[in-house]
């Protein structure tokens, strides 16, 4: 198994509603990444886990919630979310953790809507 | 601090005629350098990566990309664009600068393919 997979695909939720976005791979790697992005714009970078410990938060509103429960699996859990927040969001992998260079994999994303 | 700038942000070219996108990076490290596509609504892809081996670089789909260390760029290249070419590129420098081997990606550069 090569990829790397999320779901759900698409998502439109309430300002007061509570949500989660999951993000898997079965390919061994030791980082896992969420980016958001905007209508073409680059990717931003939220959060990194590396070897399963949150390693990079680059100051994500607390609205935003990650969590990685094993290896293979990558959460991140949404609540009370504004409108602003509407973006795709990609989880990607890559084989080493932060301490050595490698390339990312990436899921296709889950298109977010906030009402 | 790592930087990348991606000198257009849009290519226009016409079927079969050559591909030229502009990457420039900052790096106190020897870098590596990657190239993304990011087609419609969907994720990113790995097109190729220089990681301090041969110069010249060659990916999927017929593109490569030349490691010009004097220059501090790396131009993505293909000598015949096909209109499923047409996507979002992204330009990305990863160091060890600030610890860890975070990358940094380019504003990004939409290839445009005429019929």
């Amino acid at each position: 198994d090569t990829e790397v997979t999320q779901t759900p695909k698409h998502l439109v939720m309430g300002m007061t509603n509570k949500k989660s976005l999951k993000c898997e791979q079965h390919m061994g790697h030791r980082a896992m990444y969420w980016y958001k992005q905007k209508a073409k714009k680059p990717p931003e970078l939220m959060f990194v886990y590396s070897y399963e410990k949150l390693s990079i938060n680059e100051s994500v509103p607390s609205r935003f919630s990650p969590e990685c429960p094993n290896s293979s699996l990558l959460n991140l859990h949404l609540h009370a979310l504004q409108p602003e927040d509407s973006a795709l969001y990609l989880c990607a992998s890559s084989p080493l953790g932060t301490s050595g260079v490698n390339e990312q994999f990436f899921g296709p994303g889950t298109r977010l809507t906030v009402l | 601090a790592q930087s990348v700038t991606q000198l257009d942000s849009h290519v226009s070219v016409s079927e079969g005629t050559p591909v030229l996108l502009r990457c420039n990076y900052s790096s106190s490290y020897s870098p590596s350098l990657f190239w993304y596509v990011q087609h419609p609504n969907k994720g990113l892809q790995l097109l190729l990566k220089y990681t301090s081996a041969a110069t010249l670089v060659k990916g999927i789909n017929g593109f490569e990309a030349e490691f010009k260390k004097s220059e501090t760029s790396f131009h993505l290249t293909k000598p015949s664009a096909h209109m499923s070419d047409a996507a979002e590129y992204f330009c990305v420098v990863s160091d060890p600068s600030g610890g860890s081997y975070i990358p940094t990606f380019g504003r990004g550069t939409s290839l445009i393919v005429h019929p």
